[in-house]
């Protein structure tokens, strides 16, 4: 069964810092990795879907790597905002084209001190 | 474009009652999937539909169901409510499951409170 862990839960971080939010993986056998961040009380938002296939996705200030083998991808936000602020999710589709849904992690909530 | 509509945002219902929530998909998307997200848990797999077909279901007990519509829309159902159902139930849409670049869009989610 898949299993996804984040890591750090919870950062807090000045305004400006670049940061790396972690998120790990049991089983390789994936079809795409997503992060998405949510705003307390609201829905999910897409940041960024990366393909098994690929290593890396840029989005403005965020990047995203995937190192499939490892079961490992990291979310890299540069010159961190106030408005950054929001629970960062990891969710991956399994490989089977996602018959079974996304697996998320629990999630890093993150907090940018003006 | 509009975005993943749910009714209603907020929910109070009393243990032993159901309740039927929906999901209205982005225009063009024909994947529905619905998810449940509480503290201790996350955020976990309910079902997916896809052209009016169950395609498969998360490990939750028969008391949750659902059902698609021709037009896509979908409905959620749970029945005899037990107070650990409290959660925030979020619907998301995607233009067609097993397509590895589709993005699955997520709605505001149902916020309910069994009482």
């Amino acid at each position: 069964k898949q299993e996804v862990t984040q890591i750090p839960a919870a950062l807090s971080v000045p305004e400006g810092e670049n940061l790396v939010l972690n998120c790990s993986f049991t089983d390789s056998a994936i079809y795409n990795l997503q992060w998405f961040r949510q705003d307390p009380g609201k829905g999910l938002t897409s940041l960024l879907l990366i393909q098994s296939s690929q290593r890396e996705q840029t989005s403005g200030r965020l990047n995203a790597s995937l190192d499939k083998s490892s079961g490992r991808s990291t979310l890299y936000i540069a010159a961190s905002q106030p408005g950054d602020s929001a629970t960062y999710l990891c969710a991956v589709t399994n490989s089977g084209g996602g018959a079974d849904g996304l697996t998320f992690g629990k999630g890093t909530h993150l907090i940018i001190q003006p | 474009k509009a975005g993943v509509t749910q009714t209603p945002r907020y929910l109070i219902k009393t243990r032993g009652q159901q309740v039927t929530l929906s999901c209205s998909p982005i225009s063009g998307h024909r994947s529905v999937s619905w998810y449940q997200q509480t503290p201790g848990q996350g955020l976990q797999f309910l079902f997916e539909y896809f052209s009016e077909t169950q395609r498969n279901k998360g490990n939750f007990p028969g008391r949750f169901s659902g059902r698609q519509f021709s037009n896509s829309r979908s409905e959620m159902n749970v029945s005899t409510l037990e107070l650990g159902d409290s959660a925030l139930y979020l619907c998301a849409s995607s233009r067609s499951p097993g397509v590895s670049t589709d993005t699955q869009y997520f709605g505001p989610g149902t916020r309910l409170t069994v009482l």
